[in-house]
């Protein structure tokens, strides 16, 4: 069974400094691999997705996430943070189409004035 | 579009009573909805897969006689939780299956906030 691991519960960023959310994901083969953000009782916002081709996947809001296929890793980035942009972030991984999705714990991203 | 409702957005009830909370997807049709269910600071936990027209699959340690999920058609589906108790509550988001939107993309409702007191 695919598994997800985000080691960062917690962050804290400077507004304006560059950010790099982890996740790594444990699967025999490539999922299909995306990042959600939550905002406080709110629901899930896709961020982006990756299912082949270029490694380096933008999305909205300024973010881009890197698969590596070595490291199993699909890493968030944002060159540089906003106030609005603190929220939950969710990993998550899919078999395929129509299979169920499977979340990481999450990284609660706190900015800082 | 493919905009994802839920309803209702908070829903305060008694220890014993049922509750519906519906899952509409507004501009398209998806054949398989999710529902899922997040604990205070906790990631969201895959409960039930439903597809339209058939029974819904549980996940392991979900009771599916407490958890009713209906999906009769290809715009609603809706999860009953009979019977809540205190521990049920929590916060309930469904997602719907929108690969005739765009491929392979679940689009997720704003969630349910369940309080039993």
């Amino acid at each position: 069974a695919q598994s997800v691991t985000q080691p960062d519960i917690h962050i804290t960023v400077s507004e304006g400094a560059s950010l790099e959310l982890r996740c790594n994901y444990s699967y025999g083969a490539t999922p299909y691999l995306f990042w959600y953000v939550q905002s406080p009782g709110q629901g899930l916002q896709l961020l982006l997705k990756y299912f082949s081709g270029d490694t380096l996947v933008q999305g909205i809001k300024g973010f881009e996430a890197e698969f590596k296929r070595s490291q199993s890793s699909f890493n968030l980035r944002k060159p540089s943070v906003h106030w609005s942009d603190a929220a939950e972030y969710f990993c998550a991984v899919q078999p395929g189409g129509y299979q169920k999705v499977t979340f990481g714990t999450g990284t609660k991203l706190q900015v800082i004035p | 579009g493919a905009v994802v409702s839920q309803h209702p957005s908070r829903v305060i009830c008694k220890s014993g009573t049922s509750v519906k909370i519906e899952c509409r997807s507004l501009d398209f049709q998806a054949t398989t909805m999710f529902w899922y269910r997040q604990f205070p600071k906790q990631s969201l936990m895959l409960m039930a897969t439903s597809n339209e027209g058939s029974k819904a699959t549980y996940e392991q340690g979900v009771e599916k006689d407490k958890f009713l999920i209906n999906h009769a058609s290809l715009t609603l589906s809706t999860l009953t939780v009979t019977s809540a108790h205190p521990e049920d509550s929590s916060f309930y988001i469904c997602s719907a299956d929108g690969t005739g939107v765009t491929y392979n993309e679940q689009f997720f409702g704003p969630g349910t906030r369940l309080t039993v007191l």
